[in-house]
C-alpha cells in the first residue's frame, strides 16, 4: 500500500540554524500539507500546497517557513532560522483532492532545537 | 472558526469493554469530521470520516462514530476493546468556508486497554 514517507525521523539543530524536512507524498496525490505537534499540544495545520503554490497557510507559517516541491516527488519544509519554540513533531500529509478526501500522513520528523 | 474538543486526555478500559471516545466540534458551516489513530512511532491513520449522508459511519478495526448535529458531537465507539486498540485517537474537522481542506484537530485521547 502506498504511504507517505518522511526523513529524517529525528533532527537535532542549534537555534538559528536552517533545517529542511523532507517528505515524499503518495505519487498520484495532488494536495500536500504540513502540520506540527508541539509536545503535549494539538496537531496544528501549517500550510497546504497545490499546483506548485501555497493554497493556504496558518498564522504559524510566517516568513521563517517555506515549502517547495523541487523535483515532482519530494515536498520539503524549510525553517530558515530555527527557534527553541520550533521544537515539535512535523507531519507531512497528502491527499488526492480537497476537503472530503482522506489525508494520508507520514510518520513525522521530530525536530529538536537546542 | 472551527474547533474541536476531545473530552478526556486519557481513557482506560478493560479488554472486551465498550470504548467511547468523545468529540465535540464547533463550525459555522456543515462540517466534515474525521477520526485518526496514531500508534507509537507511526503517523496518523484515518479510522473513519463523515462528509454527507448517513450519520452513523463505520470505520476500520470495528470502530464507528455518529454525527449528531443537534449535539455538535462525533463520538467514537467500539463495542469490544482489544489490546491492539491501545493508541492515541484524534478527532478533526474541516470544511470551513474558505478552507482548502486543512484539518483542525482536537488534543487527542490516549486509550489504554487493560488485560
Amino acid at each position: 500500500e502506498p504511504e507517505v514517507t518522511q526523513t529524517p525521523s529525528h533532527q537535532v539543530t542549534q537555534m538559528g540554524q536552517e533545517v529542511i524536512l523532507r517528505c515524499v507524498p503518495i505519487s498520484n496525490h495532488l494536495y500536500f500539507y504540513w502540520y506540527r505537534q508541539i509536545l503535549g499540544q494539538k496537531v496544528e495545520f501549517l500550510v497546504s500546497f497545490y499546483n506548485n503554490e501555497i493554497s493556504e497557510k496558518s498564522e504559524i507559517f510566517d516568513d521563517q517557513f517555506s515549502v517547495e516541491r523541487p523535483d515532482g516527488s519530494n515536498f520539503t519544509l524549510k525553517i530558515r532560522s530555527t527557534k527553541l519554540e520550533d521544537s515539535a513533531m512535523y507531519f507531512c500529509a497528502s491527499s488526492p483532492g480537497l476537503v472530503t478526501d482522506t489525508q494520508y500522513f507520514g510518520p513525522g520528523t521530530r525536530l529538536t532545537v537546542l | 472558526a472551527q474547533s474541536v474538543t476531545q473530552l478526556g486526555s486519557h481513557v482506560s478500559v478493560s479488554e472486551g469493554a465498550l470504548v467511547l471516545l468523545r468529540c465535540n466540534y464547533s463550525s459555522s458551516v456543515p462540517p466534515y469530521l474525521f477520526w485518526y489513530v496514531q500508534y507509537p512511532n507511526q503517523g496518523l491513520q484515518l479510522l473513519l470520516k463523515y462528509t454527507t449522508g448517513a450519520t452513523l459511519v463505520k470505520g476500520i478495526n470495528g470502530f464507528e462514530a455518529e454525527f449528531k448535529k443537534s449535539e455538535t458531537s462525533f463520538h467514537l465507539t467500539k463495542p469490544s476493546a482489544h489490546m491492539s486498540d491501545a493508541a492515541e485517537y484524534f478527532c478533526a474537522v474541516s470544511g470551513d468556508g474558505g478552507s482548502q481542506g486543512n484539518l483542525i484537530f482536537g488534543k487527542g485521547t490516549k486509550l489504554s486497554v487493560k488485560p
